[in-house]
């Protein structure tokens, strides 16, 4: 079946930090993913994404990496900040067109 | 600039009542999805209209049921509510129909089934 995210739930980090969140993704086809952040009683916000032809992407403070080989994604978040706090997925598009397959979530906690 | 409205925000029925959700897509964006997000996972895939026009459905029951109007706006439909359809339902949308990984969600609709 389709599936995305195999997932640490909860991840604890001190501010200043570097936060490293990982993802399983089980469709070898797929060829984009993204990592959305979702807030509390907010919905998901785009944080990065790649593509399957890419092994790693950068951008404000975070950073994508792609391991084709084991079918697994990261997300790296540099000197992470209180407002980093939030529940953190992985998602999936097929070549499909706009159909997410979200993963169950990882849950970073930011200690001040 | 205001980003995807979804109403209402909150609501709450009980088994067997039928339920309506709106979504109103950022200003210039054809492509309107509904997810539906259970407590404590991620958002599960439900429909995506581009262009008034069906692209997509998940792994739903006939129960759910959308459309796409001419101004791009949606509607979310649930008939014969159950227990097990409380959820957040998020509406997100994007330019395009296809291979877009930046769709802009809403705030969601919170549904209670009592």
């Amino acid at each position: 079946g389709e599936s995305v995210g195999l997932h640490l739930p909860t991840l604890s980090v001190q501010e200043g930090d570097n936060s490293i969140i990982n993802c399983a993704y089980s469709n070898s086809a797929s060829d984009y993913f993204i990592w959305y952040k979702q807030e509390s009683g907010k919905g998901p916000q785009f944080i990065i994404d790649i593509r399957s032809n890419m092994d790693k992407r950068q951008g404000q403070r975070v950073t994508v990496l792609l391991n084709k080989t084991v079918k697994h994604l990261s997300l790296q978040i540099a000197a992470t900040q209180p407002g980093d706090s939030a529940v953190y997925f992985c998602a999936e598009i097929y070549n499909q067109g706009g159909k997410l397959i979200f993963g169950q979530g990882t849950e970073l906690s930011v200690k001040p | 600039d205001a980003g995807v409205t979804q109403s209402p925000t909150h609501l709450i029925k009980t088994r067997g009542q039928h339920v309506t959700l709106r979504c109103s897509p950022i200003s210039g964006h054809k492509s309107v999805s509904w997810y539906q997000q259970v407590l404590g996972q991620g958002p599960q895939f439900i429909f995506q209209y581009y262009e008034k026009e069906e692209r997509g459905r998940g792994n739903f029951p006939d129960r759910f049921s959308a459309r796409q109007f001419p101004n791009y706006s949606s509607e979310l439909n649930v008939n014969a509510l159950l227990l097990g359809d409380s959820a957040l339902y998020l509406c997100a949308s994007s330019f395009g129909a296809a291979r877009t990984g930046e769709l802009f969600f809403g705030e969601g609709s919170r549904l209670t089934v009592l």
